[in-house]
């Protein structure tokens, strides 16, 4: 089965800043997908950036980037120069690919960002 | 090109009421999930239907829950003799038809329905 950890309590970092959001996860799998979510107040869900198992270079998307370290089975969201804006609950999620390409996804419980002006 | 539209929005019904919550998926995807968010918790897949098919019920409750997407009109999911422990935020994901070798077939996410049992 699969699972995903998210341990840290409500970070805080300061506008302009970098910060890291952890997240780690466990799967008997050679093949998934790793994906990281916000959730501002509004409480949609917003699709960030992916991560393939066998991607030879770390994803980045503007000011996100994700720090996969396979072998740890780690796969941590960067924010670079954070905003207001930023802050919100953010989730990392994982998906089977083996099973099928559109198979669930599993998420982590999220972790908190506030952003300080 | 739309997203994925969800409604109501919010939803309260009483104990012992039928709730059915809408999704519509974005353009050209065929393919949508339910997830349920309870409260401080992250988002739990409940359910993952194809058009006319169910492909994986693993996540739904064995009782009361069903879950359909005709071939025309939005999915929905029905909720029957609603009880408080039900109240959580359901959303609906879709994706495009057909996965890709990679994986990258990302799930986009409607606003969600917020159901509040009294």
């Amino acid at each position: 089965a699969q699972k995903i950890t998210q341990t840290q309590p409500g970070m805080f970092v300061q506008e302009k800043e970098a910060v890291t959001l952890d997240c780690t996860y466990d799967t008997s799998d050679p093949s998934y997908g790793l994906f990281w979510y916000k959730q501002p107040s509004s409480g949609e869900m917003i699709f960030l950036i992916y991560q393939g198992s066998y991607d030879q270079q770390n994803a980045t998307e503007g000011r996100y980037s994700l720090n996969f370290q396979k072998a740890r089975k780690s796969a941590n969201l960067v924010i670079s120069a954070s905003q207001l804006g930023d802050s919100a609950m953010y989730f990392c999620a994982m998906r089977d690919i083996g099973s099928g390409a559109n198979s669930k996804l599993t998420f982590g419980k999220g972790i908190t960002l506030s952003v300080r002006p | 090109n739309a997203g994925v539209m969800q409604n109501p929005r919010h939803l309260v019904r009483r104990r012992g009421q039928e709730a059915r919550l809408r999704c519509s998926p974005m353009k050209g995807h065929s393919h949508v999930y339910w997830y349920r968010q309870l409260p401080e918790e992250g988002l739990k897949f409940m359910v993952y239907l194809q058009k006319e098919n169910i492909i994986d019920e693993s996540g739904m409750p064995k009782e009361r829950f069903s879950a359909e997407f005709p071939k025309e009109g939005p999915s929905i999911l029905r909720i029957q003799q609603v009880v408080r422990g039900d109240s959580a935020a359901y959303f609906c994901a879709s994706s495009p038809q057909g996965g890709t070798p990679s994986g990258t077939d990302t799930q986009y996410f409607g606003p969600g329905t917020r159901l509040t049992v009294l």
